[in-house]
């Protein structure tokens, strides 16, 4: 595997499910990051990691929650999602979160029903 | 807080034109800004990345500028071809890099054969 893999690619879940997406990074990379893709508003940062600690969690509700075991894996656990959560997913990862290029994994196409 | 414009939202053109991408943003105070490209239900494809201290980029058919006195970049695609068909997003980069990059909208862009 090279560069930023995401598993799953598609995920449908319930409101009342427990679900998580998982991100992998092949590149040596300190830094990793969560966006949001919803339709017809633009790419929206949710949470970075540097070194394993969370730098930033951009006013995302309680209802996702990141975990970042290591610098090589990131990881949104979703629970009691709404509709309106239904997105695509990307995970990015950069050598630091200073002035550098990221990298974008797929995507999950997440549908919440 | 940093907002990035893209204009056109749209175009279509015949296949062999050279074409211009604009994007604009509010807060000049940049890292960096960075071209992606984007196809249907995919991941982000990185094109081109400008830091703060350059003017321009170039890879092979695809010249990006940036003015940050003016808070714009236009991205050049000379002698377009149908394989550029896709959407092109343009993310600025500010905020000490923890606060992950901001996108614009998109061009979504068709090149006609």
């Amino acid at each position: 595997e090279t560069g930023v893999t995401q598993t799953p690619r598609h995920l449908v879940m319930g409101m009342t499910n427990k679900k998580s997406l998982k991100c992998e990074q092949h590149l040596g990379h300190n830094a990793m990051y969560w966006y949001k893709q919803s339709a017809k508003k633009p790419l929206e940062l949710m949470f970075v990691y540097s070194l394993e600690e969370r730098v930033e969690n951009n006013s995302v509700p309680s209802r996702f929650s990141p975990e970042c075991p290591n610098s090589s894996h990131l990881f949104l656990h979703l629970h009691t999602l709404q509709p309106e959560d239904s997105a695509l997913y990307l995970c990015a990862s950069s050598r630091g979160t200073f002035a550098y290029e990221q990298y974008f994994g797929p995507g999950t196409r997440l549908t919440v029903t | 807080k940093q907002e990035v414009t893209q204009i056109p939202a749209a175009l279509s053109v015949p296949e062999g034109e050279n074409l211009v991408l604009n994007c604009s943003f509010t807060d000049s105070a940049i890292y960096n800004l960075q071209w992606f490209r984007q196809d249907p239900g995919k991941g982000l494809t990185s094109l081109l990345l400008i830091q703060s201290s350059q003017r321009e980029q170039t890879s092979g058919r695809l010249n990006a500028s940036l003015d940050k006195s003016s808070g714009r970049s236009t991205l050049y695609i000379a002698a377009s071809q149908p394989g550029d068909s896709a959407t092109y997003l343009c993310a600025a980069l500010s905020g000490g890099g923890a606060d992950g990059l901001t996108f614009g909208k998109g061009t979504h862009l068709i090149i006609q054969p």
